[in-house]
């Protein structure tokens, strides 16, 4: 297995309140991303890093941002969390991305944001 | 447009029997890459398989096996003698090209074994 972690697992918030999801690696693989989950839409991806400081938008990345200021680790901020972003959130990472070998993304255990 | 359609919400079979997991998918590009991933209830995604455009060939892994057709768009999932452990949700993706927005993932599919 993948040696993906994230932390917290579980965290209830309550609205307005700023939230930090960690995603750790021990891979060393060079990109990392930030999904979620939700019922009816499959998984989203948030934003992800192609290296060190190297970070970009993806599909739902707004009232996220994120850092990566070494390569096992990404994080995921919700600066002023709403009931919207009540979800489950997924880090991943893979050595390569697009049309390359080694593409495939390892996932994270994943945590379940309740923001009340 | 790219788009992957996973039209079976929830399938439940009975215990040995097979059952396949439809994938279908929408890209203009020529090149690009198929992936089927496994949600067990505990809720980690686990990767199963990665398939490229050139490569047509039907794989088996043990009681898995994966049928790539380009003419229709298809990469569907066969689980032959299903198990209990089979159980969960089958996510399939499509990853065409480098860029922001380039792995696109299905609805997913719940899969049901009933003992």
């Amino acid at each position: 297995d993948a040696g993906i972690t994230q932390s917290p697992r579980h965290k209830v918030t309550e609205t307005g309140t700023p939230v930090t999801l960690r995603c750790h690696q021990t891979e060393n693989h060079r990109y990392m991303y930030w999904y979620r989950q939700d019922p009816g839409h499959g998984l989203r991806l948030i934003h992800y890093s192609y290296g060190v400081k190297d970070t970009d938008k993806g599909e739902v990345s707004d009232g996220y941002s994120v850092s990566r200021s070494k390569t096992e680790d990404f994080l995921l901020t919700l600066e002023s969390a709403t009931s919207s972003q009540t979800s489950v959130y997924f880090c991943a990472i893979s050595e390569s991305r697009g049309l390359a070998d080694n593409n495939e993304q390892f996932f994270g255990p994943g945590t379940r944001l309740t923001v009340l | 447009a790219q788009k992957v359609t996973q039209a079976q919400t929830e399938i439940s079979v009975v215990e040995k029997e097979d059952v396949t997991l439809d994938c279908v998918y929408e890209t203009r590009d020529t090149t690009y890459y198929l992936f089927w991933y496994k949600q067990p209830p505990s809720g980690e995604l686990v990767f199963l398989i990665r398939r490229n455009s050139f490569d047509e060939q039907n794989e088996i892994s043990g009681r898995y096996s994966w049928n790539f057709q380009k003419s229709t768009s298809s990469f569907n999932f066969t689980i032959t003698a299903s198990q209990v452990v089979d159980s969960a949700v089958y996510f399939c993706a499509l990853e065409f090209q480098t860029g922001a927005n380039n792995l696109f993932f299905g609805t997913g599919t719940r899969l049901t074994v009933i003992p």
